[in-house]
């Protein structure tokens, strides 16, 4: 089945560590993107990739970075920089062109900072 | 700048009551609009979109929602809801132009449903 997997599903760190969100897709989308979620405020975008080798930065992509290498594969870097890392961090593609904005998620990442 | 608010940031229900979930966007330009629905420690799923046409759009587990351009609001509602629809539910807008690199999410609304 097509889909969008994230992992791990569950992420503990501690503060001053960096760490990578993976996420893959094999639905031959060419946009993807990282929303961070926090409880109460909806899902905020943090990065978004249109095509391979190309990114931009969204709301939020203060003390994150990422990189799009090939069109299955945009992993997530939670960096030091990052105030409040702990959150619930989503994937999600869309197709292009024809982007409606309708967008299909993985399930998702919990990171917390001990 | 486009917004979302959803105005109710819970809603208790009893089982196999009607219940509305009210969403209203602020926009300068023509929209695509989207409920999603996210289960505990799942990511979102699409119940419904609209793109264009019929403002009347139904979606998957029975929910439907309707397209009111003149007081900008796409309210989802179930007619009678099951106890496994006790879930998050979110409303987003993309802008035409744009498209979807710029969706904007509303708060969510907690759906609560009682036995």
């Amino acid at each position: 089945d097509g889909g969008i997997t994230q992992s791990p599903k569950y992420l503990f760190r501690k503060e001053g560590q960096n760490v990578t969100l993976s996420c893959e897709q094999n639905l031959n989308h060419d946009a993807m993107y990282w929303y961070r979620q926090d409880p109460g405020q909806g899902l905020r975008l943090i990065y978004y990739s249109q095509i391979v080798n190309d990114f931009q930065k969204g709301d939020i992509a203060e003390g994150y970075s990422v990189s799009r290498e090939k069109k299955e594969s945009f992993p997530l870097t939670v960096t030091s920089a990052q105030k409040n890392p702990t959150a619930f961090y989503l994937c999600a593609s869309s197709i292009v062109p024809a982007n409606t904005g309708e967008l299909f998620f993985g399930e998702g990442s919990r990171l917390t900072v001990l | 700048a486009q917004s979302v608010t959803q105005l109710d940031s819970q809603v208790p229900v009893f089982e196999e009551a009607p219940v509305e979930l009210r969403c209203n966007y602020s926009s300068s330009v023509s929209v695509y609009l989207f409920w999603y629905v996210q289960y505990p420690n799942q990511g979102l799923q699409l119940l419904l979109k609209y793109l264009s046409g019929s403002t009347l759009v139904k979606g998957i587990n029975g929910f439907e929602a309707e397209f009111n351009k003149s007081q900008t609001s796409f309210h989802l509602r179930k007619p009678s809801v099951h106890i496994s629809d006790t879930a998050e539910y979110f409303c987003a807008v993309s802008d035409v132009h744009t498209g979807g690199f710029k969706t904007i999410f509303g708060a969510g609304t907690r759906l609560f449903v009682k036995a």
